[in-house]
């Protein structure tokens, strides 16, 4: 049930840009995307509803292909401060009931 | 505006003992839910709620109960430890399951001798 996220981890230099990218094997209603900083709670960044949307505040953006049961995180310009692991969680609905389950993370190192 | 609060922070315990990690939000949410986290493994689901007096299981739910008595609260019982429980335990809430932000807990560490 859990949706695939890759790659497992990125290193790169400010100013660079980086795609994270999540994926299900079961159809998905809603897609989180959150970053956690080490020791911390995650945080959240955006949501993308069914529909196909795209989403994105300052330098990061999201897409959300449902078709394909994908999502993907684009970064930017990447800053210092976008060091962390990045989480997609995904909305499920199936016979079991709604479920809502997260990837294993990105580890995302932004270098001077 | 507390959000979720979390107790407690640390947690120390020996193979067999039982514990309540609490779970309370003053935000008015239907959806709460219980993740623990490992290294390597992400947030796994252990048990969730979409409101008082319902329950049910998420990925991970063996070894672990939770009841839901009012809409704030939403504990974690473990029966009885076990090593494998070592983890960090995030509690999480949302208005409506999916369409809405998940507010985190600061998580709680919990080490099982």
């Amino acid at each position: 049930q859990q949706p695939v996220q890759s790659p497992q981890a990125v290193i790169l230099r400010e100013g660079e840009d980086a795609v994270i990218n999540c994926s299900s094997s079961k159809a998905l209603y809603s897609v989180h995307w959150y970053r956690q900083k080490h020791g911390e709670a995650p945080v959240f960044l955006m949501i993308l509803l069914k529909g196909g949307e795209q989403k994105g505040h300052d330098k990061i953006s999201a897409s959300f292909n449902e078709k394909k049961q994908q999502s993907s995180l684009y970064l930017t310009a990447s800053q210092l401060s976008y060091s962390g692991t990045y989480f997609c969680g995904t909305e499920i609905r199936d016979n079991y009931g709604q479920n809502f389950v997260f990837g294993p993370g990105t580890r995302l190192s932004v270098l001077p | 505006n507390a959000g979720v609060t979390q107790t407690p922070k640390f947690q120390v315990l020996k193979t067999g003992q039982s514990m309540t990690l609490q779970c309370a939000q003053d935000m008015n949410h239907e959806y709460m839910s219980w993740y623990r986290q490992d290294p390597g493994m992400g947030l796994r689901l252990i048990h969730y709620s979409v409101g008082a007096g319902i329950t049910d299981q998420g990925e991970v739910p063996n070894g672990y109960n939770v009841s839901r008595s009012t809409t704030e609260d939403f504990p974690l019982r473990l029966l009885s430890a076990a090593p494998s429980q070592t983890s960090v335990y995030f509690c999480a809430s949302s208005y409506y399951l999916g369409t809405g932000e998940l507010f985190f807990g600061e998580g709680s560490r919990l080490t099982v001798l």
